[in-house]
């Protein structure tokens, strides 16, 4: 069945510090790609999403770059800040399961100042 | 402003009893979701809806349900809880469930079965 793999967590980086968070999935078809990200106490909100292969999500300064050949989605930032201290979460959505999502474990990232 | 609610926001029950969790949303979503959020599994998916009367198994139902009567509530209710289901839960709603439609996520719902 579909699954999505991240990398394990936590990750604990310095401010301005280069993160990449790796995220590979399983599917079959051409499923859309989502990063959401679930900072302390809140719920979830979507950072970013890729529909079609070599599609660029980008938001707030993260990117992800949707890599068919790869089957892959990883999340990037040139510089972090401290308040990205977050979970982030790759999840996938196959066109014919109407609006079900299927997430990965969860990276926790931490950024020291 | 629209938005997705959940209440309680904490919830501490015993063993058997039975629990209801609301999900209220306002942006008249035809699509309607309940997930729980446990260490190492990341959200997983519970009960979904498509629209009212509309109801689905996820793929942790056991031990839940869900009933739409209309399109603004999706309440999940735990028949008898056991330790087990002690996780957050998370309701989420979106409009059509298209390839580029998004989903929006309550604040979450901490329970606790002693």
């Amino acid at each position: 069945g579909d699954s999505v793999t991240q990398m394990e967590g936590p990750v604990t980086l310095s401010e301005e510090a280069f993160l990449t968070i790796n995220c590979t999935y399983t599917a079959t078809g051409y499923p859309s790609l989502f990063w959401y990200v679930q900072y302390p106490g809140e719920g979830l909100q979507l950072l970013l999403k890729a529909t079609k292969a070599d599609d660029k999500g980008s938001n707030k300064g993260f990117e992800a770059t949707y890599r068919k050949e790869t089957t892959s989605f990883h999340l990037e930032k040139g510089s972090v800040q401290v308040s990205d201290s977050a979970v982030y979460f790759c999840a996938l959505r196959r066109y014919n399961q109407g609006g079900k999502l299927i997430f990965g474990q969860g990276t926790e990232l931490s950024v020291k100042p | 402003d629209a938005e997705i609610t959940q209440s309680p926001r904490h919830k501490i029950t015993e063993t058997g009893r039975q629990v209801t969790l609301a999900c209220h949303q306002t942006w008249n979503h035809n699509n309607m979701f309940w997930y729980r959020q446990d260490l190492g599994h990341g959200l997983r998916l519970i009960h979904y809806s498509y629209g009212v009367q509309d109801t689905n198994k996820g793929e942790v139902s056991d031990g839940y349900s869900v009933s739409r009567s209309n399109t603004e509530d999706l309440p999940l209710t735990l028949e008898s809880a056991a330790s087990s289901q002690t996780s957050v839960y998370f309701c989420a709603s979106s409009e059509r469930g298209g390839l580029t439609d998004t989903q929006y996520f309550g604040p979450g719902t901490r329970l606790t079965v002693l």
